[in-house]
């Protein structure tokens, strides 16, 4: 049982280049969460998911797309990278009855320049 | 509209001294509230959560509605609570996603 998992664990962009950041759990959890964690930001919801087929927009959307394709699968995409999106980018999933138990993965450093 | 406020960037005390982290909150319902922890080059985790009342590696932190608080407290630190603690406030039913405060870095100093 590994959990979260995120690929890759780091990254270094050129501006304008695109990726797509890959979230895995294998917790059969329903929701699923992208955040991006800044030095004195705090982290803050990017895009989430309530199942698979579904997303919605977090509190910083711009830049960034999603899908959710699979269940235990959510994707991170940058299609135009730029410098403001470096960071340290968080997956994290739990189930649906328990709002407060968020299983989080090991995060991926993205570096754009 | 809900929001997690914790005034501290960071935090330093002396291993031994009290520690207290504070967290507030605006929400017109009524709240549940968490604290997650970040250690050095790990995951972040759940601490504790209010509702279950009860002191994980030494914590504790109790929900003041009058206040809208949720600090956390231990009465002795030690070098390896150093970590970031992020507060964070949600609801245990329907889609809506936990709300995080900036976080504290807490510094403890042998």
């Amino acid at each position: 049982n590994a959990g979260v998992t995120q690929t890759p664990k780091f990254r270094v962009l050129k501006t304008g280049q695109s990726m797509t950041l890959l979230c895995a759990q294998d917790m059969n959890h329903e929701y699923m969460y992208w955040y991006r964690q800044d030095p004195g930001m705090g982290l803050r919801l990017i895009h989430y998911s309530v199942g698979e087929g579904t997303t919605a927009k977090g509190e910083v959307p711009d830049g960034y797309n999603v899908s959710r394709l699979k269940k235990q699968n959510f994707l991170l995409g940058l299609e135009s990278a730029a410098p403001s999106q470096t960071s340290v980018y968080f997956c994290a999933s739990r189930p649906r009855d328990r709002a407060y138990e968020q299983y989080f993965g090991p995060g991926t450093r993205l570096t754009v320049t | 509209a809900q929001r997690v406020t914790q005034p501290e960037k960071l935090l330093s005390v002396f291993k031994g001294a009290p520690v207290e982290l504070k967290c507030n909150y605006s929400y017109s319902g009524s709240p549940e509230l968490f604290w997650y922890v970040q250690y050095s080059r790990q995951r972040l985790q759940l601490l504790l959560r209010h509702i279950s009342r009860e002191s994980i590696k030494g914590f504790t932190a109790d929900l003041n509605k009058g206040e809208t608080s949720f600090h956390l407290k231990k009465p002795f630190a030690q070098e390896e609570d150093s970590a970031m603690y992020y507060c964070a406030l949600g609801q245990n039913s329907g889609n809506t996603p936990l709300v995080f405060g900036k976080g504290t870095r807490l510094s403890v100093i042998a």
